[in-house]
């Protein structure tokens, strides 16, 4: 089966920089997705790693390391509107299965 | 250009009742997956459809059923609804292609209570 683990809670300044880390136990999967959920809203895409490295989607990066079992997201400048829960997802088969944690809230303060 | 959309926004039912969940996927989208999210946890996989057959199936009872139509739209039905399945029911809509793996939009969800 597959297993993930990310913080529960993580709080930051506005401007500051927030590292969200993701392992994982799993037997074989095609990539590591990220999502921000705001509060009552839906899950929306924030990034994909299919390969080692990082991925940079303008404030957001995501870094995959699968010999590590490890990724994370990385949001850079923090404001006010980025306090969300943030989602890792396992892409688990080749039909888009995805396994979520269970997040990561992410609380940005003036 | 639509997002996908769910219907209703919230219900609520009785503990033994049977509920059926609608969603309509994003214009262009031809797979439709379910998922169930309680409070402070990340959504749960349920199951996918595509061409009108179910792909894929998450670790939930035969109480939980699905239809796809033949506009991709898609149902999502509970039988003997108990007080656990009391969640946030969300859809996702995506491609059949190697960015639809990954890349799914949500809709709003439907708010489930069981009472």
């Amino acid at each position: 089966g597959q297993s993930l683990e990310q913080p529960s809670e993580v709080t930051a300044v506005e401007g500051a920089i927030v590292q969200i880390n993701c392992t994982y136990q799993t037997s074989g999967f095609y990539g590591l997705s990220w999502y921000q959920q705001h509060d009552g809203g839906a899950p929306t895409f924030l990034s994909y790693n299919a390969l080692d490295g990082l991925e940079e989607t303008g404030r957001f990066s995501s870094f995959l390391s699968r010999s590590d079992s490890y990724g994370y997201l990385l949001l850079q400048e923090l404001q006010m509107k980025d306090s969300a829960s943030y989602f890792c997802a396992l892409g688990g088969d080749s039909w888009g299965k995805l396994q979520f944690g269970a997040g990561t809230q992410v609380v940005v303060t003036p | 250009d639509a997002g996908v959309t769910q219907s209703p926004t919230h219900l609520i039912k009785t503990r033994g009742q049977q509920v059926t969940l609608r969603c309509s996927p994003k214009s262009g989208h031809d797979t439709v997956s379910w998922y169930q999210q309680a409070l402070g946890q990340g959504p749960q996989f349920i199951f996918q459809y595509y061409e009108e057959e179910e792909r894929q199936r998450g670790n939930f009872p035969d109480r939980f059923s699905g239809h796809q139509f033949p506009n991709y739209s898609s149902e999502l039905n509970v039988n003997a609804l108990l007080l656990g399945d009391s969640a946030l029911y969300l859809c996702a809509s995506s491609l059949r292609s190697e960015r639809g793996l990954y890349e799914q939009y949500f809709g709003p969800g439907t708010r489930l209570t069981v009472t």
